[in-house]
């Protein structure tokens, strides 16, 4: 299976404590993507790198949130002193660029689910 | 600013009726893409279909069909004698090109049902 994959699946974590997740993206592509969804609502943009750079972090992603994707392969999103607002679906998903088309469709992993009690 | 709107949260139907499901954008971009998603029970949202704003044409797959129309900025989809497999999310996205980072925003869902 060459999908996006993350890990863990499900994180329930005590307020306070720092969590870490991870996501592999389909090997070929540049672009990865982290999003953020709760119930009820669409994906929410929170950061994107193209390769190993992180082009573009949103509002959202406040200080205590991190990501990284060192190598350009795989990527950690890593919050600190985790809230119980932080409690949602953490959506990772890559992308091919090519040339001039800068936006193609986006293939998304199964999501981590954090649960901060 | 891009946004989404998907007027209907939920939609209910019986098997095998036909069912439409509305996307309404905002963009100041003269180019930009369009997408759907579904995202079943499981939770994984799936990729459907890729629209470029520069392409208005109506596309078929299967039972499904999309509605481009700039003049309106929607982006309607619709699914042919709905089965009861069809019970999922369906999300609309916007994608600006300007902003070449391909994020997209999107809006907030439709539940589908579909009874058998």
């Amino acid at each position: 299976d060459t999908g996006v994959s993350q890990d863990p699946r499900h994180k329930i974590t005590k307020r306070g404590q720092n969590v870490t997740f991870r996501c592999d993206p389909i090997s070929e592509h540049n672009r990865l993507y982290w999003y953020r969804q709760t119930l009820g609502q669409g994906p929410e943009f929170l950061t994107y790198f193209q390769n190993e750079a992180q082009l573009e972090k949103s509002r959202l992603l406040s200080d205590r949130f991190s990501a990284e994707r060192p190598k350009g392969s795989f990527s950690t999103l890593e919050i600190q002193r985790t809230e119980q607002g932080d409690s949602a679906m953490y959506l990772c998903a890559s992308s091919a660029s090519m040339g001039q088309i800068t936006s193609y469709e986006q293939y998304f992993g199964p999501g981590t689910r954090l649960t901060v009690t | 600013a891009q946004k989404v709107t998907q007027a209907q949260t939920e939609i209910s139907v019986v098997e095998k009726e036909d069912v439409t499901l509305d996307c309404v954008y905002e963009t100041r971009d003269t180019t930009y893409y369009l997408f759907w998603y579904k995202q079943p029970p499981s939770g994984e949202l799936v990729f459907l279909i890729r629209r470029n704003s520069f392409d208005e044409q109506n596309e078929i797959s299967g039972r499904y069909s999309w509605n481009f129309q700039k003049s309106t900025s929607s982006f309607n989809f619709t699914i042919t004698a709905s089965q009861v497999v069809d019970s999922a999310v369906y999300f609309c996205a916007l994608s600006e090109a300007n902003t070449n980072a391909g994020k997209s925003t999107f809006g907030d869902g439709t539940t589908l049902t579909v009874k058998p």
